[in-house]
């Protein structure tokens, strides 16, 4: 069955500490596709990221990065010199079918 | 009016009380979803459309009742619920239902159930 684990469930870090958020994920298919999704205090999801399985480069976008390993099926996800606007909760998900498959959320704190 | 839109923001209704919420997509897109979203449990999927065809009831009860007149509007149509289905009610939408296609989301409707 697919699975999608976000094992750390809050973190908390101080302005301009580098921080990393965990996915793990499982999956019996071949091709698929992991996402990683943005929900601040307003409520609706922000699409960040999607990687497919075939893809293994590592991305950047600004002080985002994304490193996708499908030998331990994880993607993490480390924001550089955080910053308080980055406090949200961040969903990690995995293609099934016509579904996405969500992780239980990590709620990310960032203090000034 | 831009990306995805969802009314009421906040709802607070009895037991017996019937209700819908709205959800609007301004992006062209083909698929539309509805998610449940609670304190206990990860963000749950309720129902997809494609093409205003249901292709997907993820086991949901009958007192939430989907409806899609047409590639733009999206309803949840709700009556006789229960305290726990007190929760933040998300709509999303996709240019097509393959889950490799991202998915935008709306701002979403706190429910709370008394």
């Amino acid at each position: 069955a697919q699975k999608v684990t976000q094992a750390q469930t809050e973190i908390s870090v101080v302005e301009k500490e580098d921080v990393t958020l965990d996915c793990v994920y499982e999956t019996r298919d071949t091709t698929y596709y992991l996402f990683w999704y943005k929900q601040p205090p307003s409520g609706e999801l922000v699409f960040l990221i999607r990687r497919n399985s075939f893809d293994e480069q590592n991305e950047i976008s600004g002080r985002y990065s994304w490193n996708f390993q499908k030998s331990t099926s994880s993607f993490n996800f480390t924001i550089t010199a955080s910053q308080v606007v980055d406090s949200a909760v961040y969903f990690c998900a995995l293609s099934e079918a016509r579904r996405l498959r969500f992780g239980a959320g990590t709620r990310l704190t960032v203090k000034p | 009016e831009t990306g995805v839109t969802q009314t009421p923001r906040h709802l607070v209704m009895g037991m017996t009380n019937k209700k819908s919420l709205k959800c609007e997509q301004h992006l062209g897109h083909n698929a539309m979803y509805w998610y449940k979203q609670s304190a206990k449990k990860p963000l749950e999927l309720m129902f997809v459309y494609s093409l205003e065809e249901r292709v997907e009831n993820n086991s949901v009860p009958s007192r939430f009742s989907p409806e899609c007149p047409n590639s733009s509007h999206l309803f949840l149509h709700l009556h006789t619920l229960q305290p726990e289905d007190s929760a933040l009610y998300l709509c999303a939408s996709s240019q097509e239902a393959p889950s490799y296609n991202e998915q935008f989301f709306g701002p979403g409707t706190r429910l709370t159930v008394l």
